[in-house]
């Protein structure tokens, strides 16, 4: 089945223990990106990826990491949690950059530092 | 910068009526326009898409919605609403050779019997 897998799903942590937050994807896509979905915010971007090896600074990067050895996976890293990032993130991806591809979107990963 | 406004947090409609949840973008040159929904615990799902052509886009699960360059609009309408529609509905768009897609804020539709 062709799908988006982030994991965990859920995550409790404390302020400043280093975490990471898997996401891999089976449909051979270029493209990658991580979202955070706040209550009246909507979806704001964090990082994007458009191939291995490239990532760019969305919206919202500040206190994130990426990386993109692989095709298919594309963790997001945060060294130093703090609890304004408490957040419900998606990770997403595309065939391409997305001008005609839809993102498939993960089922998320609920975050919260205390 | 691009933008995408959704200015309604919840649409309430009975099943079998007509429904519609509002979307008005703003964005340099040519839009992509999208329509996402979201079920409770699940990551978005693609509904559909409008990139050029026939301003009336058909979708998955019986939705349309209707691009109006002139108003800067892209309303996702369903003409009989039904109970396992109640979810919530993201508008977003890119411009012409961005790398960026807007989401809006997102919109609670509320479909009861």
């Amino acid at each position: 089945e062709a799908q988006v897998t982030q994991n965990p799903r859920y995550l409790i942590t404390v302020t400043g223990k280093k975490l990471t937050v898997t996401c891999s994807q089976n449909m051979n896509h270029e493209y990658m990106s991580w979202y955070r979905q706040d209550p009246g915010l909507g979806l704001r971007q964090i990082y994007y990826s458009m191939n291995v090896e490239v990532t760019d600074k969305g919206d919202v990067p500040e206190g994130y990491k990426v990386s993109r050895k692989e095709k298919r996976n594309f963790p997001l890293i945060l060294e130093s949690p703090s609890p304004n990032q408490t957040s419900l993130y998606f990770c997403a991806s595309s065939l391409d950059r997305g001008d005609n591809s839809p993102l498939h979107f993960g089922n998320g990963t609920r975050l919260t530092v205390t | 910068a691009q933008s995408v406004a959704q200015p309604e947090d919840q649409v309430n409609v009975a099943e079998g009526n007509p429904l519609t949840v509002k979307c008005t973008y703003s964005v340099s040159g040519n839009p992509y326009l999208f329509w996402y929904v979201q079920y409770p615990n699940r990551g978005l799902q693609f509904l559909l898409k409008y990139i050029t052509g026939d301003n009336l886009v058909k979708g998955s699960y019986g939705f349309e919605a209707e691009f109006n360059k002139s108003q800067t609009s892209f309303h996702l309408k369903k003409p009989s609403a039904l109970v396992s529609d109640s979810a919530l509905y993201f508008c977003a768009v890119r411009g012409l050779g961005g790398n960026k897609l807007t989401f809006g804020t997102g919109t609670q539709l509320k479909v009861e019997l």
